[in-house]
Parts: structure tokens; sequence; C-alpha cells
């Protein structure tokens, strides 16, 4: 149980566009999600924390405007890299948690490079 | 969070047990200790979590000395497929996770 899955699993896309990363909870409800950014040979950053139905919580640092989280449902958060540039390449890695316990499980992680 | 302290690298033979160590010497009697680890290019995946009596499940134990103020991660016989990076984290549940640098596990044949 608590599998969280994210699509696309990689994207390569060109400068000045956007992209919408998609993580889902596939057999539970994720009362929070959580986004988090890793480049090459670092450790995982967290981004954001949201919460469904409200506005998302940005760390120090995260533009919240090239940055959109969505987390319409109880099963599906969208994160969008707007505007991207090569610099945003990167792993994005989703979380969730249950609320049933504080364990964060993870999605797979998806690769983005901007050409 | 409180901060930990990982060493950078270990190696261990395989089928022999990998002692992971972790100092968090300013822990808080509410926090509990974590321990993910993260296969390369994969999302991290949960291991263990105490507060302060050691714990054991179906991939590791986790020893915690009487003062909290470091722990142990053991893997008992590790195997190829453990090859990884360790992190331990020191949280109250209610808190975001907090990354550190881990520990790059090599296991050898």
């Amino acid at each position: 149980g608590a599998v969280v899955s994210q699509h696309p699993s990689r994207v390569i896309c060109k400068s000045g566009t956007s992209v919408k990363i998609e993580c889902r909870s596939l057999d539970f409800q994720a009362t929070t999600m959580f986004w988090y950014r890793q480049f090459p040979k670092q450790s995982l950053m967290l981004m954001a924390t949201s919460n469904e139905g409200s506005k998302a919580t940005y760390e120090q640092g995260v533009e919240k405007d090239k940055f959109l989280i969505n987390h319409a449902s109880l099963t599906l958060s969208t994160l969008t890299v707007t505007s991207a540039h090569p610099e945003d390449s990167s792993f994005y890695i989703c979380s969730a948690t249950t609320g049933l316990s504080y364990e964060q499980y993870f999605g797979p992680g998806t690769r983005l490079t901007v050409t | 969070d409180a901060k930990t302290t990982q060493p950078p690298s270990m190696d261990c033979a395989e089928g022999r047990a990998a002692n992971l160590p972790c100092n968090h010497s300013t822990i808080s009697g509410n926090e509990y200790v974590y321990w993910y680890r993260q296969i390369h290019s994969q999302g991290p995946q949960y291991i263990i979590h105490g507060l302060k009596n050691n714990e054991t499940n179906e991939m590791a134990s986790l020893i915690i000395t009487e003062d909290r103020k470091s722990s142990t991660l053991i893997l008992p016989h590790a195997t190829l497929r453990d090859t990884a990076v360790y992190y331990c984290i020191v949280r109250v549940n209610t808190d975001k996770l907090i990354f550190g640098t881990g520990t790059r596990l090599q296991v050898f044949p």
C-alpha cells in the first residue's frame, strides 16, 4: 500500500516553455503532498508543502510564481514549472502523507531537462 | 529540526551486516529518528523510525542510545541492492522532512 506515482518520469522541454508534473497517490487519500528538487550529487531540497484545497506553502527562496502547485484533489497534486530555463533542470520528487501516520511516501521522481 | 551528522560514505561486503551511524546530539525529547534511503535516480524509501526504544522491521533494525544522542541503522545481511544513500533525519512527527547529505553505502560482492 501507500503507492505514489509521478508522470512523466522524464521530460525534455525548450527554454521558455512550461512543463507540468503530476503526482498521484494511487491507493490512499493524501492529505498533504510535498515537492522536492534534487540537483546531481546533492540532497533533496523541500520546495513546498500543499494541502488539498488550499494554497501551497513555499520554502524560503522558492518562487511561487515560477513553480505553480495545485492540489486539487486528495489524490492529485501538480507542479508546473513556468518559463523553464536550463538551470531548472533537475530531479523533481513528490511525496504524500496519509493522515493516518506521519511517514512520507515518495514518488519515483521526474527528471526535467531544459534545453 | 535537530541537525544530524553522518559519515559521507561506507563500504560493506555482501552478506555482512551494515551498521550506519548517525549523531544527533541536540535532539529534543519529542523528536523521532527517521531513516530513509535513496537508490540512484529513484525517490526515497522509508526504512524505519523510532523515539527511544530500539525498533526492528523486515528491512532493518534501529538502535538508539539511551541518551538519544546517536543511533545506528543495521542492515543485518546487506545485498548489492542495498547500495544507496541513507538519510538519518530527526523530526517532530508533524514537521516536514529535512534531508541532510546522508551516507553513501556501497555494498560490494
